[in-house]
């Protein structure tokens, strides 16, 4: 089946320390983003990438970096410098909008992962 | 900037009760609209959508009219069932490049009760 993962389910995260959730995906979506979700917050956008070894900052980049190497993933790092980091993190894909100009706007999510701060 | 407002919940109804979580919206230009549900624990699914003035979304029963006048996209379902209990988000696409950077209102609670 085609979809997106996201792993781990939960994360733990000491003061001071990095640590990356995995997003991948078999979609063959060229699109991939990363949310952030706060309670009575909503989604707000970390980064996104429209294609291979290209990337773009959202709303809230501060403190956070990504790659993307493969098409399949697009890993995220919570860095020390997020002074905030407890939240629900949520990775979504895209078709690119050449191809099907409405599917473009269309997102997969995955189940998410909740990172918390020991 | 964009920006999208849902009713706060949480909403409770019971069950064959109908419908109406309010979502108006601020947008330049003519963005799509969609409804995104949440179930506990997980990721978002795309519940409907709409890409132009008038067109209504449709999908499980839940309907929504891309109201430009209004500036609305309210989402009603006219027999809720105890299923259907989950975050309900509205949102908008600003239709930029190729990427899809979706505007998220804070989530409706929908709590459906026997």
């Amino acid at each position: 089946d085609g979809g997106i993962t996201q792993s781990p389910k939960y994360l733990f995260r000491k003061e001071g320390q990095n640590v990356t959730l995995s997003c991948e995906q078999n979609l063959n979506h060229d699109a991939m983003y990363w949310y952030r979700q706060d309670p009575g917050q909503g989604l707000r956008l970390i980064y996104y990438s429209q294609i291979v070894n290209d990337f773009q900052k959202g709303d809230i980049a501060e403190g956070y970096s990504v790659s993307r190497e493969k098409k399949e993933s697009f890993p995220l790092t919570v860095t020390s410098a997020q002074k905030n980091p407890t939240a629900f993190y949520l990775c979504a894909s895209s078709l690119h909008h050449l191809g099907q100009p409405d599917e473009h706007e269309k997102l997969f999510f995955g189940s998410g992962t909740q990172l918390s701060v020991l | 900037g964009d920006s999208v407002t849902q009713m706060e919940g949480p909403v409770t109804l019971s069950e064959e009760a109908f419908l109406t979580i309010n979502c108006t919206y601020t947008a330049t230009g003519y963005p799509s609209l969609f409804w995104y549900v949440q179930y506990p624990g997980e990721g978002l699914q795309l519940l409907l959508k709409a890409t132009k003035a008038d067109d209504k979304g449709s999908n499980k029963g839940f309907e929504a009219t891309y109201r430009k006048e209004t500036t609305s996209f309210h989402l009603e379902k006219g027999s809720v069932q105890v299923s259907d209990s989950a975050v309900y988000f509205c949102a908008l696409s600003d239709r930029t490049g190729t990427a899809s950077k979706l505007t998220f209102g804070t989530g409706t609670r929908l709590q459906v009760t026997l």
